[in-house]
């Protein structure tokens, strides 16, 4: 079975400035999806990105990108520029490419805090 | 606003009562999913619908029971729920990219 590993409960940034939050996982497919969302205290689970297994090039989205380190099985998020809206849990997930398996796996999550 | 909604936000049940949740979403997607959040745990899977077939059960106790009508509706209905039960109910449904859209979840309390 599949599992994902955040290793940081919790992260802090000034703002303006770039954190990194980590996340590996364990899976003996070659060919998967990978997520982070951010679920701020309203509680709403947002999409952030999405990377797919078999592009080598790391998804980005504005000031959010990924570090995809296949061999590594690792999946970091850095967020740039950091902002007081980006104070929320962050959760990576996995999800499987195999036909029938749409259920994500997801990590235990990492809070951030930006400081003003 | 992603689409998917939740009623009710918020819900205080006794143990013996019987109450449903409900999601609809109006993204056009076929699987919907239910998910429970309870504090310091990672997001749970209850169940998967696929076209309206239910393709997982996460060995959810009985006391829990999903219905599908359609694609875009999905109901939890609750009986005879414990206290540990309580928590933070979400809905999805998938997107074209396999990605998952969440709605706002209901946060149950079960006293």
């Amino acid at each position: 079975a599949q599992t994902v590993t955040q290793s940081q409960p919790e992260m802090s940034v000034q703002e303006a400035e770039t954190v990194t939050l980590s996340c590996t996982y364990d899976t003996s497919e070659s060919d998967y999806y990978l997520f982070w969302y951010k679920q701020p205290p309203s509680r709403q689970m947002i999409l952030v990105i999405r990377q797919e297994a078999y592009k080598q090039q790391n998804a980005t989205e504005n000031r959010f990108s990924v570090n995809f380190q296949k061999a590594a099985k690792s999946f970091s998020l850095k967020i740039s520029d950091s902002q007081l809206g980006d104070a929320a849990m962050y959760f990576c997930a996995y999800r499987s490419s195999q036909g029938g398996s749409e259920k994500l796996v997801f990590g235990k999550g990492t809070k951030l805090t930006v400081n003003p | 606003e992603t689409g998917v909604t939740q009623t009710p936000r918020h819900l205080v049940m006794g143990m013996t009562n019987k109450k449903s949740l409900k999601c609809e979403q109006h993204l056009g997607h076929n699987a919907m999913y239910w998910y429970k959040q309870s504090a310091k745990k990672p997001l749970e899977l209850m169940f998967v619908y696929n076209f309206k077939e239910q393709t997982e059960n996460n060995s959810v106790p009985s006391r829990f029971s999903p219905e599908c009508p359609n694609s875009s509706h999905l109901f939890l209905h609750l009986h005879t729920l414990q206290p540990e039960d309580s928590a933070l109910y979400l809905c999805a449904s998938s997107g074209p990219y396999n990605e998952q859209f969440f709605g706002p979840g209901t946060r149950l309390t079960v006293l």
